[in-house]
């Protein structure tokens, strides 16, 4: 596609409850980034893949948060039993590789809301 | 862990004005440095990525430049506009790929 697409836009959803957040990188980039903006917290790196990979998962906040991608393409970053401190915009990058010229493109985020 | 600080934390600026934003990190071995702008509710822009090799990028009215030795970096904005309002991130990238990203300095560039 045109750029990176993130869906849903915005997530409403119940404590407790599970949410799958879907990230659509730009065509044939194989990096993919996933990153956290929490109110007055700043972004906060979570996980990335190189094709289907992702070799340090270190970042992801909890063992509720998991992230898998498939065909070296569309990603999803699920969270299980979110928590109101999960409330934050998830932001996805993607770029054309790892190299260190290789520029990252953002997504217009999923905002998600835990109640 | 890598620690990414931008001074100032706001900055205010009548229209046509020259400006500096500065960005320092704690651990010198990075990958690459790069400047995004956000808008209030939307996703980032990049605007200059400097790998570590590089000193300075420029892109129209905008340069930035890095100095691995000492952690710094900063965005040079010149004739600024209205238009330029937004915050400005400066993102480190370390060699596992990680990255981190400094708190922003929110831009106002008055009319």
């Amino acid at each position: 596609g045109a750029g990176v697409s993130q869906s849903p836009s915005n997530k409403v959803t119940e404590k407790g409850k599970d949410v799958e957040l879907r990230c659509d990188p730009i065509s044939g980039h194989t990096a993919l980034y996933w990153y956290r903006q929490s109110l007055g917290q700043g972004l906060e790196f979570l996980i990335y893949f190189q094709g289907n990979s992702a070799p340090d998962k270190s970042g992801l906040p909890s063992d509720r948060f998991s992230a898998e991608r498939t065909g070296g393409s569309v990603s999803t970053l699920t969270i299980q039993r979110t928590q109101q401190e999960d409330s934050a915009v998830y932001l996805c990058a993607s770029s054309f590789g790892v190299s260190a010229k290789n520029i990252q493109y953002f997504g217009a985020g999923t905002r998600l809301s835990v109640l | 862990k890598q620690e990414v600080t931008q001074i100032p934390a706001a900055l205010s600026v009548p229209e046509g004005e020259n400006l500096v934003l500065n960005c320092s990190f704690t651990d010198s071995a990075i990958y690459n440095l790069q400047w995004f702008r956000q808008d209030p509710g939307k996703g980032l822009t990049s605007l200059l990525l400097i790998q570590s090799s590089q000193r300075e990028q420029t892109s129209g009215r905008l340069n930035a430049s890095l100095d691995k030795s000492s952690g710094r970096s900063t965005l040079y904005i010149a004739a600024s506009q209205p238009g330029d309002s937004a915050t400005y991130l400066c993102a480190v990238r370390g060699n596992n790929n990680d990255m981190r990203f400094g708190a922003g300095t929110r831009l106002t560039v008055k009319p």
